[in-house]
């Protein structure tokens, strides 16, 4: 069982959309990790969060750890922002990471 | 920085070959990840290091999987023999870890795409 689980698994978008992108993490994940993987390239951190809310740009993860939920935004989408965005949590007492299966994002122009 | 670096990108070997991957990881992390990323099982942590101290190997698939760190900058994953079923992507991550905090940003390598045929 997966103690990180990501909805969508796909979705497609049209440039300008504003995108959210869920992720629900079980008991024992101190840390939630939004990551970035283009097609055939590295992975990319963007956000490390334990509460709160993040921004970076046109990118906005927030966490509620009371319902154990987390959501990537993107605003105004843009057709490079197509990729895999990944949720990993860290496993309190240690710092391994429990990925989620990953949300394939497209943007067409 | 140049980031975690990683060699080589890409390599096509024989079944029952040995396979070496490096990893430099970021100068001044502590902590050195390898994983690895299939289509079937995602992505997996198979061992992590602190002050180049092995701390969980229990993702390790099997005997044929070492992992060493000599020192802080320079890490190696061997397969030894490999198998048609090692092929996938095998990123190596750092960090540096501070206890008193609850998760750090993770840095990751570009990646080293195993074929074993």
């Amino acid at each position: 069982k997966n103690e990180v689980e990501q909805s969508p698994q796909n979705l497609t978008a049209q440039e300008g959309e504003f995108i959210t992108i869920n992720c629900s993490y079980s008991v024992g994940i101190s840390a939630l990790h939004w990551l970035q993987q283009h097609p055939g390239g590295g992975i990319v951190s963007l956000f490390m969060l334990s509460s709160g809310k993040k921004k970076h740009g046109r990118l906005i993860a927030t966490i509620n750890i009371q319902e154990k939920h987390s959501s990537l935004h993107i605003t105004a989408s843009h057709p490079r922002d197509s990729a895999v965005y990944i949720c990993a949590g860290t496993q309190g007492g240690s710092e391994k990471l429990v990925f989620g299966k990953g949300t394939k994002l497209t943007v067409n122009p | 920085d140049a980031g975690v670096i990683q060699s080589p990108r890409h390599e096509v070997t024989e079944m029952g070959q040995e396979v070496t991957l490096r990893c430099k990881p970021i100068s001044g992390h502590n902590s050195l990840f390898w994983y690895r990323q299939t289509m079937m099982r995602g992505l997996e942590l198979l061992i992590y290091f602190n002050n180049n101290v092995p701390i969980d190997d229990s993702g390790m698939p099997e005997d044929r999987f070492s992992a060493k760190m000599p020192n802080a900058s320079f890490s190696t994953l061997k397969i030894q023999p490999s198998e048609p079923r090692d092929s996938a992507v095998y990123f190596c991550a750092s960090s540096f870890i501070r206890r008193q905090i609850s998760g750090n940003t993770i840095y990751f390598g570009e990646g080293s795409w195993l074929t074993v045929v």
